[in-house]
């Protein structure tokens, strides 16, 4: 299965942008990019997802790298309710396996 | 309403005693899953169901029994209990087509 890697932690200032990496250098050609963000003492929730293409939704954006070993999420303004553990998955179309590795915690300083 | 409730959502135990997680979902998803989340670490998958009639062990089912009653219920059964089980437990349903993931709550259980 391909993995993905992301930083252990990321900072950030509230009302800045946050841009929080992944590399996903095994990815295949069938391999959705998903994110999900876990808040304190809650379950994971999904965040967003793609194949190639940039995408938006009203909670962040995930930019894509051209040749697809990598891709970030960002959110345009942090705000004191986005500090969470954000997870960067793999998953084929189809596919059942879905692994959540450690994340990155981010931490939103007011 | 929540789409997907766990219960008991805290739990105290002993070593060696049976306990039963449970798990309901009003999202009329037929894919059920149980993961294990350790401090500090990512979610791992213990069991998961496509449907009624259809268990899986996921990595790290042993210890771990489930039984899927109704489309919409999914409990996991420690049979006896041992200390390091002590780990936050979270239900989550699948949609079909696009594999998101749709949690519960999580149930905190501390084996003694």
């Amino acid at each position: 299965d391909a993995k993905t890697t992301q930083p252990n932690s990321m900072e950030s200032n509230e009302e800045e942008p946050v841009h929080l990496p992944c590399n996903h250098s095994t990815i295949s050609g069938t391999d959705y990019i998903h994110w999900y963000r876990q808040l304190p003492s809650q379950g994971p929730e999904y965040v967003i997802h793609g194949l190639t293409s940039n995408v938006n939704n009203r909670m962040a954006s995930l930019a894509i790298a051209e040749d697809r070993k990598s891709s970030t999420l960002i959110l345009h303004r942090a705000t004191l309710r986005d500090a969470a553990v954000y997870y960067c998955i793999l998953r084929s179309w189809g596919g059942q396996n879905f692994v959540f590795g450690p994340g990155t915690r981010l931490s939103v300083l007011p | 309403d929540a789409d997907v409730t766990q219960t008991p959502r805290n739990r105290i135990t002993k070593t060696g005693k049976r306990i039963m997680l449970e798990c309901s979902q009003t999202k009329g998803h037929d894919r059920m899953y149980w993961y294990r989340q350790d401090p500090g670490l990512g979610l791992r998958l213990i069991y998961y169901s496509f449907d009624v009639k259809d268990i899986n062990k996921g990595e790290i089912s042993d210890g771990y029994s489930v039984s899927r009653q109704a489309q919409a219920k999914f409990s996991l059964s420690l049979e006896s209990a041992i200390p390091n089980q002590t780990a936050l437990y979270f239900c989550a349903t699948s949609d079909f087509e696009t594999g998101h993931r749709f949690f519960g709550p999580g149930t905190r259980l501390t084996v003694l």
